[in-house]
């Protein structure tokens, strides 16, 4: 079965600081992986996808940025956070099926990393 | 306007009442339609899958789509306190880049004893 995760769960850190979020899926091949924020109380917004290894699409322009170093690890980066950056970061992934199939668009969540920049 | 709206709600009822969701969407291309819950702090987690038009059902949860009037329903019988959560609706084109999900806001739901 497959399982992905995220870390750290939480994190505090001060304006100006670097992030660095850690996404990783296991029991499964050449997934696309994607990075979500949620504001409290707020629906999801789509920061960026990979459909593979050092392909990224960004969604928002921001302060952030996403890498994908391995098949299956995922990371969201920031050079110097920002008091707007706070939120629930969320990781998920999407197993790619043949043309028509209907599971190709289901995405499974992580557990998410809850960030408070003060 | 959003692509997809929905109640943010408070949608508050006795347990064992029947909850009714719903999403409006606007784009015409959507054609998988998916309903997520989420408890406080955790990851939404997948409930219902439907595909194109009609009704799903998987035990107490019932899901209908309705292209012609681009609206989607969740409907949960037998309501319990454990049901209390945010419910977010979410839909894709057929072959949209990235395989991307568009959500609407969510409702929140709270089951009372």
């Amino acid at each position: 079965s497959q399982t992905i995760h995220q870390w750290p769960a939480t994190l505090v850190q001060p304006v100006g600081s670097p992030l660095s979020l850690e996404c990783t899926v296991e029991g499964t091949s050449n997934p696309n992986l994607y990075w979500y924020r949620q504001a409290a109380g707020r629906g999801l917004q789509l920061l960026f996808y990979s459909v593979g290894i050092g392909q990224i699409s960004s969604e928002v322009p921001q302060n952030l940025s996403a890498s994908r170093p391995q098949d299956r690890q995922f990371i969201l980066s920031s050079k110097k956070l920002l008091l707007s950056d706070s939120g629930f970061y969320l990781c998920a992934w999407t197993i790619l099926g043949t043309s028509g199939r209907a599971y190709e668009n289901e995405q499974f969540f992580g557990p998410g990393t809850r960030l408070t920049v003060l | 306007q959003k692509e997809v709206e929905q109640d943010p709600g408070p949608l508050s009822v006795p347990e064992g009442a029947i909850v009714s969701l719903n999403c409006t969407y606007s784009n015409s291309a959507f054609q998988y339609f998916m309903w997520y819950r989420q408890y406080s702090r955790k990851g939404p987690e997948l409930l219902m899958y439907t595909y194109s038009s009609g009704n799903k059902e998987d035990g107490r949860f019932t899901a209908q789509v309705d292209k012609s009037s681009k609206y989607i329903s969740l409907f949960i019988r037998d309501s319990q306190p454990s049901d209390s959560a945010t419910y977010l609706c979410a839909m894709s084109r057929i072959k949209a880049a990235g395989n991307k999900l568009t959500f609407g806001g969510g409702t929140r739901v709270l089951v009372k004893p």
